[in-house]
């Protein structure tokens, strides 16, 4: 069994730039969160997707996006980056409504993204 | 708004001894987990706690759910320096937004002998 992935595991871009972040999904698992923590918090919750359409929002702007792709992938983008965006970005894999299925959430090894 | 709070948000221990690591949230749900990060790290699953009463053991670690009080416990029995580390309580939260975990802040735990 494969577990959650990401890419790239560091990232250094500048105050304006866009970023795209990588996950692949647990297998057997259908849906992908996103989580960001920064320095000393806990993880909040950016959005998730499940079948290839996002699922629910947590309080981020419009500048953060993402996408699920058939294979249960996910991309997260950050346009236009912020000082306050550095962080580690999580993403977490799991299995939703199904009857066996309490949204544990796997997550991956996160990527750091620092913005100069 | 759901709100998550753990404390301590930190705790010195001495190897040997016994601790409780507490994490309130402020609406009801059945769904409450536990986590564990080491620096530079990500999450490990811990415990999943899904009703009213539940008790979870794995080693020296016992976590528990109390859904009327809205209060889970992570206790740790005579802790070793390989438990140091952050410790978060996460609370499922389902609805509009998806279902999304709402974390605590963490409690970070070193063991010294």
């Amino acid at each position: 069994e494969t577990g959650v992935t990401q890419s790239p595991t560091h990232l250094i871009k500048t105050r304006g730039q866009q970023v795209t972040l990588r996950c692949s999904s647990q297998s057997g698992h259908n849906t992908v969160s996103w989580y960001q923590q920064a320095l000393g918090q806990g993880p909040q919750f950016i959005f998730q997707y499940y079948r290839e359409e996002e699922n629910g929002r947590g309080n981020f702007p419009p500048r953060f996006s993402g996408l699920q792709f058939p294979n249960y992938s996910s991309e997260l983008n950050v346009n236009a980056l912020e000082l306050d965006d550095s962080a580690l970005y999580l993403c977490a894999s799991s299995l939703l409504f199904t009857s066996l299925s309490y949204n544990e959430q796997f997550f991956g090894p996160g990527t750091r993204l620092t913005v100069l | 708004e759901l709100k998550v709070e753990q404390n301590p948000l930190f705790l010195s221990m001495q190897e040997g001894k016994n601790y409780t690591i507490y994490c309130n949230y402020s609406t009801t749900s059945d769904r409450l987990y536990w986590y564990r990060q080491d620096p530079g790290k990500s999450l490990e699953s811990l415990f999943v706690l899904l009703s009213n009463g539940a008790v979870k053991q794995e080693g020296r670690l016992m976590a528990s759910l109390d859904t009327k009080a809205r209060l889970s416990t992570l206790h740790i029995t005579a802790a070793v320096h390989d438990l140091s580390a952050t410790y978060f309580c996460a609370v499922g939260r389902e609805g509009q937004a998806g279902t999304a975990l709402i974390f605590g802040k963490g409690t970070t735990l070193s063991v010294s002998s």
